[in-house]
């Protein structure tokens, strides 16, 4: 079984400032790590995702992950908080079923839902 | 390129009465996949099709079900409406299933189901 703990439903940060959201993972196989995006009233847009090779992946909008195993972390940073980075941040992973191949299924945390203040 | 689109966007039913929500997946997937997100928390995956085949369901109850099309869009159907099953529902669409390849989901703008 999978899941996603994400620590700190509400981040708040100074516009200019490092903004850092926190995930941890459980995966019984090597996982695939996503991090979305939601806007109010919106769906989910990908920022990242990490399925093996390079453990530091960059996205869209200046975020950039780290995979680390020995932590069971994906934590999303970002140098340089902007305002339009108000939103809600989802962690995700999905793995392969037993017989390899993907399954596709997204287990989602909870969600953080971070704050930009001028 | 069009995206996911999904409709309707909101919707008011009463509880026993029965809905169905359509999506249409991105040009070139032959994926959708259906996740609930009630207020406040993340969203939970319902059931995924694949080329027309139900491959995989989450923790659901049969009064959930799907459909998807030769075109790759697809419905998802609730009965027996409960107050509980108010949340937004979204459509995820991706290019398919294949052994060591991670095809991201792109997600529709979700239909907003209130049960009364």
């Amino acid at each position: 079984a999978q899941s996603v703990t994400q620590l700190g439903s509400h981040v708040s940060v100074s516009e200019g400032a490092l903004v850092l959201l926190r995930c941890n993972y459980s995966s019984s196989v090597p996982p695939y790590l996503f991090w979305y995006v939601q806007y109010p009233n919106q769906g989910l847009q990908l920022l990242l995702k990490y399925t093996t090779g390079a453990t530091l992946v960059k996205g869209i909008n200046g975020f950039e992950a780290e995979f680390k195993k020995s932590e069971t972390s994906f934590h999303l940073t970002k140098p340089s908080a902007h305002m339009s980075d108000a939103a809600e941040y989802f962690c995700a992973v999905s793995s392969s079923n037993a017989g390899g191949t993907s399954y596709g299924k997204l287990t989602f945390g909870q969600g953080t839902i971070l704050t930009v203040h001028p | 390129e069009t995206g996911v689109t999904q409709s309707p966007t909101h919707l008011i039913k009463t509880r026993g009465q029965q809905v169905t929500l359509r999506c249409s997946s991105q040009s070139g997937h032959n994926t959708v996949s259906w996740y609930q997100q009630a207020l406040g928390q993340g969203p939970q995956f319902i059931f995924q099709y694949y080329r027309e085949e139900e491959n995989g369901r989450g923790n659901f109850p049969p009064r959930f079900s799907g459909l998807q099309f030769p075109n790759y869009s697809s419905e998802l159907n609730v009965n027996a409406l409960e107050l509980d099953d108010s949340a937004l529902y979204l459509c995820a669409s991706s290019l398919g299933l294949l052994a060591g390849i991670s095809y991201e989901q792109y997600f529709g703008p979700g239909t907003r189901l209130t049960v009364t």
